[in-house]
């Protein structure tokens, strides 16, 4: 079935660091890709997604670009702050469905 | 525009005991879902409804069940609580259900059975 595998955690940085999350997904079809975050004490929320093959994704200084050879969807930012703190979930949705099927996260710990 | 709320945001059960965790969304969204996340894990699919008087199962449905007979409402319910339903549960909803869609989520609510 299909499935979505993340780079394990926490990832530790210092300020302003280069961050890369590692996502690869096995699906049939072209699935869409999300990447949501979950701040602490908080519900999850959209960060960026990308629907088709080589659509960059962009928020907030984070990038994500559809890889269909790779089956990838990493995200990076280059200079993260200590609010990007957080829990990232790398997820996808099937072709011809809307059910999403979240990668375990991976947490992102920012110190200054 | 309050987006998704639930209620309660914690809960301690006793096993064996029942409870109805709310969810209720302003965006006049036809889809809404109901995840469990469990420690170190991905969210899983409970169950989801496309509208009202609609709804199926998700991935982990046993133990639970649900009712949508607003658009605006989905409450979750526990019949007979056990301890492997501690989680996190969180709601979400969204406009048309297209794999494309954006799901909006409510803060969760945090369930401890003892």
């Amino acid at each position: 079935g299909d499935s979505v595998t993340q780079m394990e955690g926490p990832v530790t940085l210092s300020e302003e660091a280069f961050l890369t999350i590692n996502c690869t997904y096995t699906a049939t079809g072209y699935p869409s890709l999300f990447w949501y975050v979950q701040y602490p004490g908080e519900g999850l929320q959209l960060l960026l997604k990308a629907t088709k093959a080589d659509d960059k994704g962009s928020n907030k200084g984070f990038e994500a670009t559809y890889r269909k050879e790779t089956t990838s969807f990493h995200l990076e930012k280059g200079s993260v702050q200590v609010s990007d703190s957080a829990v990232y979930f790398c997820a996808l949705s099937a072709h011809n469905t809307d059910k999403l099927i979240f990668g375990t996260g991976t947490r992102l710990q920012v110190f200054p | 525009n309050a987006g998704v709320t639930q209620t309660p945001k914690f809960r301690i059960l006793k096993i064996g005991q029942s409870m109805t965790l709310q969810c209720t969304q302003d965006m006049n969204h036809n889809y809404m879902y109901w995840y469990r996340q469990d420690p170190g894990m991905g969210l899983k699919l409970i169950y989801y409804s496309v509208g009202a008087g609609i709804t199926d199962k998700g991935e982990v449905p046993n133990g639970y069940n649900v009712s949508r007979s607003t658009t605006e409402d989905f409450p979750l319910r526990l019949e007979l609580a056990a301890p492997s339903q501690t989680s996190v549960y969180f709601c979400a909803s969204s406009q048309g259900g297209t794999p494309e869609e954006t799901q909006y989520f409510g803060p969760g609510t945090r369930l401890l059975v003892l």
